[in-house]
């Protein structure tokens, strides 16, 4: 079965200072994975995906992740933190076989970025 | 084509009442999801949609629960003879073909049943 698992309910960090948002998933096969940011009052909006290549991938509003299949992780990462980067992030995964539909979305991480 | 639409972005309900919610797709997705919301949760799938196919739904979704979407466009979700545990953001997502293609969420129906 697949999960997908947030281990931190919120994450505080100084404007400035880089971020990291962390997500452990279980698939079987070789999984596709997402990042999505959820503003308040807002629907979620897609971030960024890993599916296959290099284990770094870049996405909106100068967020990145770094997959890593030894270790199960696909972590949200950012250099540099703005205040308007906090909100609610969600890691989600996708198994990677043809007949795999549904997306499973972890808990969420609240992200607060103080001035 | 602005994104995906949702109707009504509320609902408050008794409980035992019926309620309907609209989820309009971007235009050329040919796939689209429900999935329910409830807080300091994230989306937990409750079906999806291929065309005008249901292909796969959730085991939470009791016999209470119906989706359609007749002509492949919109979607609509019944909960019939609510209960105040289906109290909940209902959001909606598309997506193009492939498994690798991301879901555009609709902003949900948020609903409360008293």
């Amino acid at each position: 079965a697949q999960s997908v698992a947030q281990p931190e309910d919120q994450v505080n960090v100084a404007e400035g200072n880089p971020l990291t948002v962390k997500c452990t998933y279980s698939v079987s096969g070789n999984p596709y994975l997402f990042w999505y940011v959820q503003y308040p009052n807002r629907g979620l909006q897609f971030l960024l995906k890993y599916i296959t290549g290099d284990n770094l991938v870049k996405g909106s509003y100068g967020f990145e992740a770094e997959f890593n299949k030894s270790q199960t992780s696909f972590h949200l990462k950012k250099p540099s933190a703005l205040v308007s980067d906090s909100a609610l992030y969600f890691c989600a995964v996708r198994a990677g076989y043809s007949s795999a539909s549904k997306i499973i979305f972890g808990s969420g991480t609240r992200l607060s970025i103080r001035p | 084509d602005t994104g995906v639409s949702q109707d009504p972005r509320h609902k408050i309900t008794k409980r035992g009442q019926n309620v309907t919610f609209r989820c309009d797709p971007i235009s050329e997705h040919n796939r689209l999801y429900w999935y329910r919301q409830t807080l300091g949760q994230g989306p937990e799938f409750l079906t999806y949609f291929q065309n005008e196919a249901q292909l796969e739904k959730s085991r939470l979704l009791s016999d209470r629960f119906s989706a359609e979407r007749p002509k492949g466009s919109f979607s609509t979700l019944e909960i019939q003879r609510t209960e105040q545990g289906d109290s909940a953001m209902y959001l909606c997502a598309s997506s193009e073909p492939g498994l690798t293609s991301e879901q555009y969420f609709g902003p949900g129906t948020r609903l409360t049943v008293t």
